[in-house]
């Protein structure tokens, strides 16, 4: 599994455009891109997924560089609600196989002031 | 969105007692997983489980876990005799194994044992 690293904390304020970048020097021809939003208290929530260049959803765009070895999370306008812990996962999503779970690091907490 | 649901949200248990989190996966889905978070500490695999068995788990994952899918919508974690380092929030998750996949998480079952 491709070890990932991100900046353990941002801060942010409302309205603001937050771009959370994260490493994977190690990462596999197979290897998706996933990032994940969780709240205190609650269940990390799915945001965006990614094998290449960039895609964009209603809540965030993910840029990924050609040789894929980082990848960037951008929230647009955030608002106070945005405040949170933001994970980077990468894996080779083939189910039944020692790479068919997700392997949380610590994740970036953003904060997100008025 | 579909959602995944957890029961009970809060379990208190005493030290040596067993203790059962129950999860309802999203209907359609044929991968299921537990997963706990330590307050302040990282969200950690358990188990994973796909066809009625499990598929992977962690060192975590000792004698005194077992997971069961009793019916066709249930899917549950017992602890058998639990111990004041198994207090956490446990997560369940799903995905539908279909295509590149999502996982889907529930909102969590806090655990404190005394």
């Amino acid at each position: 599994l491709a070890k990932t690293t991100q900046p353990i904390s941002m801060d942010s304020y409302e309205g603001q455009e937050v771009n959370i970048t994260c490493s994977h020097n190690n990462i596999a021809t197979n290897d998706y891109i996933t990032w994940y939003q969780q709240f205190p208290s609650q269940g990390p929530r799915f945001i965006i997924q990614g094998y290449k260049t960039k895609v964009t959803n209603e809540v965030a765009s993910l840029f990924i560089p050609a040789d894929r070895k980082s990848s960037t999370l951008s929230l647009p306008r955030v608002s106070l609600s945005d405040t949170a812990v933001y994970y980077c996962l990468v894996g080779d999503p083939a189910y039944g196989g020692s790479q068919g779970n997700l392997i949380f690091g610590k994740g970036t907490k953003l904060s997100v002031k008025p | 969105e579909p959602e995944v649901t957890q029961t009970p949200s809060h379990q208190v248990t005493q030290m040596g007692q067993e203790v059962i989190l129950r999860c309802v996966p999203i209907s359609n889905h044929l991968y299921f997983y537990w997963y706990r978070q330590i307050l302040g500490q990282k969200v950690e695999f358990l188990v994973s489980f796909y066809n009625n068995e499990i598929s992977e788990k962690s060192e975590i994952f000792d004698d005194q876990f077992s997971v069961e899918r009793p019916d066709g919508s249930n899917f549950t974690l017992k602890i058998r005799s639990t111990k004041l380092e198994d207090s956490a929030m446990y997560f369940c998750a799903s995905s539908d194994g279909t295509g590149v996949p999502r996982w889907y998480f529930g909102p969590g079952t806090r655990l404190t044992v005394t």
